[in-house]
């Protein structure tokens, strides 16, 4: 198993500004996902985290809006660029090893 | 805390009764396929799983089914419970790489 930590928890943020939410294994992995949840509605994959690479984006979200590092294999950041109120959601790490695990989540809200 | 089932749809049980939720996934090469329970402000949380060479599966309490001539998923659960009442979704994979979530399904259980 896998106990991921996810901070903040929640956060209010002014329009045009940035959030970086940190997300801590306890465990090394090899694979590490970062996840949108908007309001009312199911899990969308942003990017995998890749270790001493960069992370490689779906389809609909890019490197500008959603920078993301991954300095080693228990720790990850995703950064939310120039935010506006759309991009009030719950963002969500993840793990995976011998199954999915997920983190705690971000609720931003972006005023 | 705001609810992120606000918005899916809701299957409502009588306390004891069983309850079937279903999902349809998209992708006939998938070959793993998950059940998720999120409880409000929590992040998704591990129920059942089962692999594409078989069509059923049992835990505690709860069966997963697998069709996969439909590409129909559904979870069973047995005897609800209060504590059962959350946001259940599916997710399917391929060869252990990133998971696809479905809409996710609100379960209220009456007392």
């Amino acid at each position: 198993s896998a106990v991921i930590s996810q901070k903040p928890s929640r956060d209010i943020c002014q329009r045009g500004t940035s959030l970086t939410i940190q997300c801590q294994v306890d465990s090394q992995v090899t694979m590490m996902f970062w996840y949108r949840q908007q309001p009312g509605q199911s899990l969308t994959l942003i990017a995998t985290a890749n270790q001493g690479s960069e992370a490689t984006y779906e389809s609909g979200f890019v490197i500008d809006k959603f920078p993301i590092s991954r300095p080693n294999l228990t720790f990850s950041t995703l950064t939310v660029s120039n935010m506006s109120p759309e991009d009030s959601s719950i963002y969500l790490c993840s793990v995976y090893t011998t199954e999915a695990f997920f983190g705690q989540g971000t609720r931003l809200t972006v005023v | 805390g705001e609810s992120v089932g606000l918005h899916l749809p809701t299957l409502s049980v009588q306390e004891g009764d069983n309850s079937i939720i279903n999902c349809a996934y998209s992708n006939s090469a998938s070959d793993y396929f998950i059940w998720y329970k999120q409880e409000s402000g929590k992040g998704p949380q591990f129920i059942i799983d089962i692999r594409s060479n078989m069509d059923k599966r049992q835990g505690q309490r709860v069966t997963v089914l697998l069709n996969k001539t439909v590409k129909h998923l559904s979870l069973q659960i047995a005897a609800t419970q209060p504590g059962d009442s959350a946001v259940y979704f599916c997710a399917e994979t391929r060869a252990n790489s990133k998971l696809t979530f479905g809409k996710g399904i609100t379960l209220s259980v009456r007392p």
